[in-house]
């Protein structure tokens, strides 16, 4: 089945640094990608999305592009800020029966930025 | 900002003992989910509702899980006698409508403690 491998956790940088945090899948068909984030004591929200090859979401400063040639979805950010520190999860979503669309989801990466 | 709730936040539970989760989807969506997230491991899919029927369930949702929309305003998930690799964090989500591009809107969580 469609899966979603994110890498691993934690990440800590200081603020203003670079960030990168890989995200590569497999799927069978032409899946959307998404980025979600989780604030601490907060749901998922979505970040960005792609829904299909070399698309580019974008959203407070983060980009991710669609690459289907390398099956990956990095999420970028030029400069980090201490607000930022929260849990990321790559995700896909693949068809579902009956009109649902299920989120297939990477383990989720947990990022800390220091001042 | 409309969002998603659930309660309870935390859940402490006997093995073998029944639980209700509960959540409030934004109102005018009609697109239903239940995720769960085992601690370090990936957010996996449970089941999709839609038209007070259940769309789609996951090889995790056998038949000591169940969902309805009771009174038009709630979503639940019981589990009739829970194990104790049911301790898990347990998320609700909810859409407007299906399809690969729309944004499923997640709550905060019910953490499910099994002893």
């Amino acid at each position: 089945g469609n899966s979603v491998t994110q890498m691993e956790g934690p990440v800590t940088l200081s603020e203003e640094a670079f960030l990168t945090i890989n995200c590569t899948y497999t799927a069978t068909g032409y899946p959307s990608l998404f980025w979600y984030v989780q604030y601490p004591g907060e749901g998922l929200q979505l970040l960005l999305k792609a829904t299909k090859a070399d698309d580019k979401g974008s959203n407070k400063g983060f980009e991710a592009t669609y690459r289907k040639e390398t099956t990956s979805f990095h999420l970028e950010k030029g400069s980090v800020q201490v607000s930022d520190s929260a849990v990321y999860f790559c995700a896909l979503s693949e068809g579902g029966q009956g009109g649902s669309e299920k989120l297939v989801f990477g383990k989720g990466t947990k990022l800390t930025v220091n001042p | 900002e409309p969002e998603v709730t659930q309660t309870p936040s935390h859940q402490v539970t006997q093995m073998g003992q029944e639980v209700i989760l509960r959540c409030v989807p934004i109102s005018n969506h009609l697109y239903f989910y239940w995720y769960r997230q085992i601690l370090g491991q990936k957010v996996e899919f449970l089941v999709s509702f839609y038209n007070n029927e259940i769309s789609e369930k996951s090889e995790i949702f056998d038949d000591q899980f169940s969902v309805e929309r009771p009174d038009g305003s709630n979503f639940t998930l019981k589990i009739r006698s829970t194990k104790l690799e049911d301790s898990a964090m347990y998320f609700c989500a909810s859409s407007v409508v299906s399809g690969r591009y729309n944004e499923q809107f997640f709550g905060p969580g019910t953490r499910l403690t099994v002893l």
